[in-house]
């Protein structure tokens, strides 16, 4: 696609309830990252894939949270037993991730906005 | 940590007045990249500037990089209302494979 697409905008939950949020990159993009942005404040790495390679999972918070990406393509983040603190807006970014100036500059979606009661 | 901090974290400044907005980070980097946020969105890059570079300039953007300091500035001139968001510097480690971003400085313009 054009760009990098997020899906739902914006999902309110209970306590307790999975959720899944999904991402749609770039087509032709190898690298794909997740990171979660609490209100006011910045960017909290999550999850990165690229290409093949084993994800870097170092920044998911709790055995709660888990990505994948199908086909190198589509990746899902799925938050089971979501708490309070869990409400942030999630972005999604892609980038080509070759080995050039503009590799990982990232392309960022519009967000999915969790909020948990 | 290898997250950026960006100073201030708010600035408030007529509109037509220069904004600068710095950012320090901990470890050797390959390249260091600007990128603002409108809404609590999503986020749009502005500039890339490699670790062999030292200014770099885009439009009204000018960007520098002091690697001896691990510390980066950029300078918004003539600024407009419409530059009022939130900016980020986010940086690329070496031996690393993702992006660190800042906590963020919050630009208002006022018209």
């Amino acid at each position: 696609g054009a760009g990098v697409s997020q899906s739902p905008s914006n999902k309110v939950t209970e306590k307790g309830k999975d959720v899944e949020l999904r991402c749609d990159p770039i087509s032709g993009h190898t690298a794909l990252y997740w990171y979660r942005q609490s209100l006011g404040q910045g960017l909290e790495f999550l999850i990165y894939f690229q290409g093949n390679s084993a994800p870097d999972k170092s920044g998911l918070p709790s055995d709660r949270f888990s990505a994948e990406r199908t086909g190198g393509s589509v990746s899902t983040l799925t938050i089971q037993r979501t708490q309070q603190e869990d409400s942030a807006v999630y972005l999604c970014a892609s980038s080509s991730g070759q080995r050039s100036l503009g590799a990982n500059v990232l392309t960022f979606g519009a967000g999915s906005r969790l909020t948990v009661l | 940590s290898q997250q950026g901090e960006e100073d201030p974290q708010a600035l408030s400044i007529q509109e037509g007045e220069n904004a600068t907005m710095n950012c320090s980070y901990k470890t050797s980097i390959n390249n260091l990249q600007w990128y603002r946020q409108n809404s609590g969105r999503g986020l749009v890059h502005l500039i890339l500037i490699r670790s062999n570079e030292r200014e770099k300039h885009s439009g009204r953007l000018r960007v520098t990089l002091d690697t001896s300091k691990k510390s980066s500035s950029l300078l918004i001139t003539a600024s407009r209302a419409a530059d009022t968001a939130s900016y980020f510097c986010a940086t690329y480690h070496q031996g690393a494979q993702k992006l660190v971003f800042g906590q963020g400085t919050r630009l208002t313009i006022n018209p």
